[in-house]
Order: C-alpha cells, then structure tokens, then sequence
C-alpha cells in the first residue's frame, strides 16, 4: 500500500526557516517524480515544486523560488521541503504527493498534509 | 503562466442528476489535464488523468471530456458521497496550476 507522511510542520515566525519531510513507503521511491501541493486555510490548492525521481532536476513556483528548496533521499525513501524567509502567505496545510508514471504526471497519492502556521 | 478558469464556482444538485464542471486553459495543454474531488478535512484524490482516463478505484458515473482547450468532468448520477470540492489540474507546464474549484453540494 503507498503511503506518503508529512512531519516538521509547525508554528513559526515570519523570516524563520523550517523543513518538511515525507516518509514513501509501499512502492519503489527512487522511480518516481515527486511534489509538494499546498492549500491555505479555507482556499484551493496550489502547486509549490517538484522534482525529478534522480533529483537532478528541481521546479518551483515563482512566490517560493530562492526561497525554498526541495530534495529527496532515495536511500531513505523522503521527500523534503527545506522554507526559509517565510512569510505569512506560507501558511497553510502541505501535501506530499507522487506524481505518477503513466499517467501524464498527475499526482495520484497525496499524504495527509502537514499545516504550516507562520505568525509572530 | 497557464491559467485554468474554472466553472461553475458551486452548484446545488440532487441524486441522481447529471453535473457538469469545466475548465478553460488560456493555452493549448493537450490531454495534461486532471480532475480531483476533495472531501471536508482530507487529501485530494485523483478521479481523472489524461483529459479522459479514470484513475484506478474510481467510479464509472466520473467521466472526462475535451474540446480543444474546454475540459469537461461530468458526474452521470450524483451519489450522496460525491459533495465535495473538485479541482481541474494542468500539467502541461511548470508552474502547474489548478483551477479555482467547485462546491458540489447535495439539494
């Protein structure tokens, strides 16, 4: 069964950092591409990064870029989010999810979320 | 950056009914476009990929369509679970972008 568990995230004051991870179990990490997807409370979803299964190449949106890093750990089967600067428009529920092989790069499993508060 | 317009916003309709939701893309995104529903307190979950292909465990009442850059997810006979959130998804090109979503609730 894939299963994807967000951890790290938290309450944090604006201009601090914090890291996300998302631990893969239940399929062969090291295949597949891999995203984070937020959702601010009481809005809709928005795609953060992605990045490649080898993690040679890295995506991001331009709100998060120089700001935000994500990487992976094949060996460890995790996914990473490392935000730093954050900003109160940060805050909001993260989502680790696999993008899939066959079928044009959709995320077709989603952690459960981690929520992000950043607040003084 | 491509932007999905998507619509209605909310819609109100009862069992069995046929519903309709669309996305418009600002640009040619071929098929790189799915649906998903989202319930109250939970993750996302993919219905559709591919414009027209249904993902794995989902009901054959979903179904996808597409004329040239208008997408179209229909519900063939609205079931009590399906209320929720449904969202349109490009993936033709970084940034990614999701349309705005539409309440689907029950009358």
């Amino acid at each position: 069964e894939v299963q994807l568990v967000e951890s790290g995230g938290g309450l944090v004051q604006p201009g601090r950092s914090l890291k996300l991870s998302c631990a893969a179990s239940g399929f062969t990490f090291s295949n597949y591409y891999m995203a984070w997807v937020r959702q601010a409370p009481t809005k809709g979803l928005e795609w953060v990064a992605s990045i490649t299964n080898s993690g040679g190449s890295t995506y991001y949106r331009d709100s998060v870029k120089g700001r935000f890093t994500i990487s992976r750990d094949n060996a460890k089967s995790t996914l990473y989010l490392q935000m730093d600067s954050l900003r109160s428009e940060d805050t909001a529920t993260y989502y680790c999810t696999r993008e899939g092989n066959f079928n044009y790069g959709s995320p077709d499993y989603w952690g459960q979320g981690v929520m992000v508060t950043v607040s003084s | 950056d491509i932007q999905m317009t998507q619509s209605p916003a909310s819609l109100s309709a009862s069992l069995e009914e046929i519903v309709t939701i669309t996305c418009q893309a600002s640009q040619d995104i071929g098929n790189w476009l799915a649906w998903y529903q989202q319930k109250p307190g939970k993750s996302p979950q993919l219905l559709i990929y591919g414009a027209t292909s249904l993902a794995d465990g989902v009901p054959s009442r979903f179904s996808g369509s597409r004329s040239g850059t208008q997408y179209s997810l229909k519900i063939s006979r609205l079931q009590v679970e399906d209320p929720g959130i449904y969202y349109c998804l490009q993936g033709y090109s970084a940034p990614y972008t999701f349309g705005a979503g539409t309440k689907l609730e029950l009358k």
